[in-house]
């Protein structure tokens, strides 16, 4: 199967650090995304993991476990500007075609 | 990286009518564009894979007869949702599909409003 699964929603407050998780199952996984998108907009790119371990830009981190099925997305020094929706995608092969999870929607409080 | 746009970025039309969205790719040569849409609330979900000159691939439970999908040339993909109803307003995205790249794109998005 391809289900990809991640929290719906999540808050938390300015300053502080948000770890979203994602977990999926799926044949010829070939990568994995985490997208920014703010409401009434595409996609913007955060991270790309096709090993296993941590791949650090900035103040968003994002881990991959191949064997586990599972990433997550970390976000440090949150900032009011960081309220949207963080979506995990599984890349289904070399072509492109990604899976996306039904996303989670983050709000930070000051 | 990749630049693409859509045309138009916001449509309203009646219902049982047709609309046309197009996707361009401005700096690169896309032999494959991914179209996803996604409802209020909800992700992306793949409707299709066009192929630049030959038919293009349907996603289960997406009606190839109703979204039309053209891929006449390799900077140009379109779109077209035919007899369009309420339940067909979405945000449509198209994505090109970038052979060795690890950083996938996107265009603007169309958000279609059906009345």
């Amino acid at each position: 199967g391809q289900n990809i699964d991640q929290p719906t929603e999540m808050t938390a407050t300015e300053g502080a650090i948000v770890q979203i998780n994602c977990t999926y199952q799926t044949s010829g996984f070939n990568g994995l995304f985490w997208y920014q998108q703010h409401a009434g907009e595409a996609p913007t790119f955060l991270s790309y993991n096709v090993l296993d371990g941590l791949e650090e830009k900035g103040r968003f981190s994002s881990f991959l476990s191949r064997s586990k099925g599972y990433s997550y997305l970390l976000l440090k020094e949150l900032q009011m500007k960081d309220s949207a929706s963080y979506l995990c995608a599984v890349l289904y092969n070399q072509g492109g075609k990604l899976i996306f999870g039904q996303g989670t929607e983050l709000s930070v409080k000051p | 990286g990749a630049v693409v746009s859509q045309h138009p970025s916001r449509v309203i039309c009646k219902s049982g009518t047709s609309v046309k969205i197009e996707c361009r790719s401005l700096d690169f040569q896309a032999t494959t564009m991914f179209w996803y849409r996604q409802f209020p609330k909800q992700s992306l979900m793949l409707m299709a894979t066009s192929n630049e000159g030959s038919k293009a691939t349907y996603e289960q439970g997406v009606e190839k007869d109703k979204f039309l999908i053209n891929h006449a040339s390799l900077t140009l993909s379109t779109l077209t949702v035919t007899s369009a109803h309420p339940e067909d307003s979405s945000f449509y995205i198209c994505s090109p599909g970038l052979a060795g790249v690890t950083e996938q794109f996107f265009g603007p998005g169309t958000r279609l409003t059906v009345l």
